[in-house]
């Protein structure tokens, strides 16, 4: 059963702390990324990577950090440095060679 | 930066009639574009693409028309179902600069039963 995986679904932070969310893909892509969904809003561009051991910056990468050791996986840390982290976080994967990115199911992301 | 948005955020139409989410488009450049509709709580799902170098496309009960002149997209969705009521987010991008893709913010179909 290919796709693309995030978890948990709920998550739930004290202020101050750092976060894991974790995102894995079975799909054999290049490509992943992360996005942060605030509602009524569309999704914004936190980092992304093409390749393993590589990733650049998106539109809001500050107080969010990544790394890409194995190509099936992207974690994505939020760090206390994130001044409103609460959120919804988006996964998607694609190939370099394609534009359509799938999607994971997200973590919804409470600090309180 | 460039930027997509949409001219309607939310869209209520009777079931059974043509559903038409608009969206406009700022980069010029931009060559590939894409409908995503989101479900409550759930990741975004692709519905159809579209090259700049087409007018047009159609899926099933799904049509995507693109104006690279006055840069607008829409997607038409034939004889709306109570499923189709979700968001729905155009995304653009330019495949000179990889697979980024720049989203709008939304439009939220409701299907009246």
């Amino acid at each position: 059963d290919g796709g693309i995986t995030q978890s948990p679904k709920y998550l739930f932070r004290k202020e101050g702390q750092n976060v894991t969310l974790s995102c894995e893909q079975n799909l054999n892509h290049d490509a992943m990324y992360w996005y942060r969904q605030d509602p009524g809003q569309g999704l914004r561009l936190i980092y992304y990577s093409q390749i393993v051991n590589d990733f650049q910056k998106g539109d809001i990468a500050e107080g969010y950090s990544v790394s890409r050791e194995k190509k099936e996986s992207f974690p994505l840390t939020v760090t206390s440095a994130q001044k409103n982290p609460t959120a919804f976080y988006l996964c998607a994967s694609s190939m370099i060679s394609n534009n359509e990115q799938f999607f994971g199911p997200g973590t919804r992301l409470t600090v309180l | 930066g460039e930027s997509v948005g949409l001219h309607l955020p939310t869209l209520s139409v009777q079931e059974g009639d043509n559903s038409i989410i608009n969206c406009a488009y700022s980069n010029s450049a931009s060559d590939y574009f894409i409908w995503y509709k989101q479900e409550s709580g759930k990741g975004p799902q692709f519905i159809i693409d579209i090259r700049s170098n087409m007018d047009k496309r159609q899926g099933q009960r799904v049509t995507v028309l693109l104006n690279k002149t006055v840069k607008h997209l829409s997607l038409q969705i034939a004889a709306t179902q109570p499923g189709d009521s979700a968001v729905y987010f155009c995304a653009e991008g330019d495949m000179e600069y990889g697979n980024k893709l720049v989203f709008g913010a939304g439009t939220i179909l409701r299907v009246k039963s």
